[in-house]
């Protein structure tokens, strides 16, 4: 099947600081990635539709200057969590999908931030 | 505005059916998905219905009546490693964009 991984799959930052995680699909290539956001015991809230070669489109509420999504190649995708602060603490997770497979979406095994 | 509506817990015992409800109001409708997510772990596909009627994979299966705005995910012959938290998401369009619900923790006892 079809493997999406994502790293690191923890970092601890000080607040302040900023944080990338990548997010790459293994075996297929991967036009559109998507970055969802989880805090225990909630959903997935999705925060950007990220997209091959063009700029990301934020939901509403997500800020787009506070969390940099670019979409270089068809197989990496990074999110940048600019000037972390507690608050933004949480479950980072991206999804792709197979360009043959339209109906399913791969997840990757996520990133925990912590931000002191 | 999106909303999907599904129970917040579910317990059950080991070799039992179970089935977990999902009503959803839209802005538009391509699909609904069911996904499987253990403690700490990352979503798994289970299944997607885009028309009505029933999918059965296994011993999953999951039903959609678009008409209702309803759908249904069915897990039989209960084991104890399906303990985790079930969720619903609509496809709005054909984006692949996935809106999910709060999820539905299913607790499955000896």
């Amino acid at each position: 099947g079809a493997v999406v991984s994502q790293h690191p799959s923890w970092v601890i930052c000080k607040s302040g600081t900023s944080v990338k995680i990548e997010c790459r699909s293994l075996d297929f290539q991967a036009t559109t990635m998507f970055w969802y956001r989880q805090f225990p015991k909630q959903s997935l809230m999705l925060m950007a539709t990220s997209n091959e070669g063009s700029k990301a489109t934020y939901e509403q509420g997500v800020e787009k200057d506070k969390f940099l999504i670019n979409h270089a190649s068809l197989t990496l995708s990074t999110l940048t969590v600019t000037s972390a602060h507690p608050e933004d603490s949480s479950f980072y997770i991206c999804s792709a999908r197979d360009i043959g497979l339209l109906n399913e979406q791969f997840f990757g095994p996520g990133t925990r931030l912590t931000v002191l | 505005g999106q909303s999907l509506e599904q129970p917040s817990e579910v317990t059950a015992v080991e070799g039992a059916i179970v089935q977990i409800n999902c009503t959803y109001q839209t802005s538009g409708f391509y699909g609904l998905s069911w996904y499987q997510q253990h403690d700490g772990g990352a979503p798994t596909f289970l299944s997607y219905n885009a028309l009505d009627g029933l999918e059965e994979t296994g011993r999953f299966s999951s039903f959609l009546s678009r008409s209702d705005s309803y759908g249904y995910l069915l897990l039989q012959e209960l084991q104890m490693k399906d303990s985790a938290s079930y969720f619903c998401a609509v496809s709005p369009g054909n984006t692949g964009k996935l809106i999910f619900g709060q999820g539905t923790t299913l607790q499955v006892k000896p």
